[in-house]
C-alpha cells in the first residue's frame, strides 16, 4: 500500500540551512504537500508541489521532487528558532485531489541558538 | 480565516465509556476527516466525510464509529473506549474536490484509563 517515509528528527543551529527528507511510493499522487505543526496546535499547510514540478521556492522554503526516486525534501533558509516545529510530509491519494492525505511520521526539527 | 474547532482539549476516560469528539468548521467546507496522531507513526486516517450522512472507512476505523448530522460538524464517537484509543486526535476540512489544502483543529488529546 501507499506509504510516505521520513527521519524523525533534525537538530541545525539558528542561521543554517534545514533540510527535511522524505520518500513515498504512490507514483500517481497529484500533489505533495509539506504540513507544520507547532507546539499544541494542530496541522498548518506549509507549502506544496504539483507532480510535474521539480521545485518550488517560496521565499526561504524550497521544494525539490525527484518522482524518479519518490523523494521529496523541504529546504529551509537561514532556520530561526521560530521554525521549531514537527514537518509532516504527505502525499495525497491517487487523483482527484479529493484532500485524502496520507502522512509520514513527522520531523521534528530543533533550531538551537 | 477558516476555523475548525475541536470541543475539548484535553480528556480523561475510562475503559469502556462510549467518548464523543465533536468537531466543527465554519467555513462551509464539503470535506472533513479525523485522524489519530502518535509519536512515530504519525497521523493515520480514520474516517472521512464527503457530504451529510456521508462516511467513508479510513486506515484504521476499527472501533470508532463517526456522524455527520450537519455540514459544519462531524463528531467522531469511541463506541467503548480501550486504553489503545490513548491519542491525539485530529479532525481537519477541506473545501471539496479541486482543493489540496487541509485545515486542522488544534487536536483533542484523549487519555483513557
Amino acid at each position: 500500500g501507499e506509504d510516505v517515509e521520513q527521519s524523525l528528527f533534525l537538530s541545525v543551529r539558528e542561521g543554517d540551512s534545514s533540510v527535511i527528507n522524505c520518500t513515498y511510493t504512490d507514483s500517481s499522487s497529484t500533489y505533495l504537500y509539506w504540513y507544520k505543526q507547532e507546539p499544541g496546535a494542530g496541522l498548518q499547510l506549509l507549502t506544496y508541489i504539483f507532480s510535474n514540478m521539480d521545485m518550488k521556492q517560496d521565499q526561504r522554503l524550497t521544494v525539490l521532487l525527484n518522482k524518479k526516486d519518490k523523494h521529496l525534501s523541504l529546504r529551509i533558509a537561514d532556520t530561526q528558532t521560530g521554525d521549531s516545529a514537527i514537518y509532516f510530509c504527505a502525499e495525497s491519494w491517487g487523483s482527484g485531489n479529493t484532500g485524502k492525505l496520507i502522512f509520514g511520521q513527522g520531523t521534528t526539527l530543533q533550531v538551537k541558538p | 480565516d477558516v476555523k475548525v474547532t475541536q470541543s475539548s482539549r484535553y480528556l480523561v476516560k475510562r475503559t469502556g465509556e462510549k467518548v464523543f469528539l465533536e468537531c466543527v468548521q465554519d467555513m462551509d467546507h464539503e470535506n472533513m476527516f479525523w485522524y489519530r496522531q502518535d509519536p512515530g507513526l504519525g497521523l493515520r486516517l480514520i474516517y472521512f466525510s464527503y457530504d451529510v450522512k456521508m462516511k467513508e472507512k479510513g486506515d484504521i476505523p476499527e472501533g470508532y464509529s463517526v456522524s455527520r448530522e450537519k455540514k459544519e460538524r462531524f463528531s467522531l464517537i469511541l463506541e467503548s473506549a480501550s486504553t489503545n484509543q490513548t491519542s491525539m486526535y485530529l479532525c481537519a476540512s477541506s473545501p471539496g474536490q479541486g482543493s489540496e489544502k487541509l485545515f486542522f483543529g488544534s487536536g483533542t488529546q484523549l487519555s483513557v484509563l
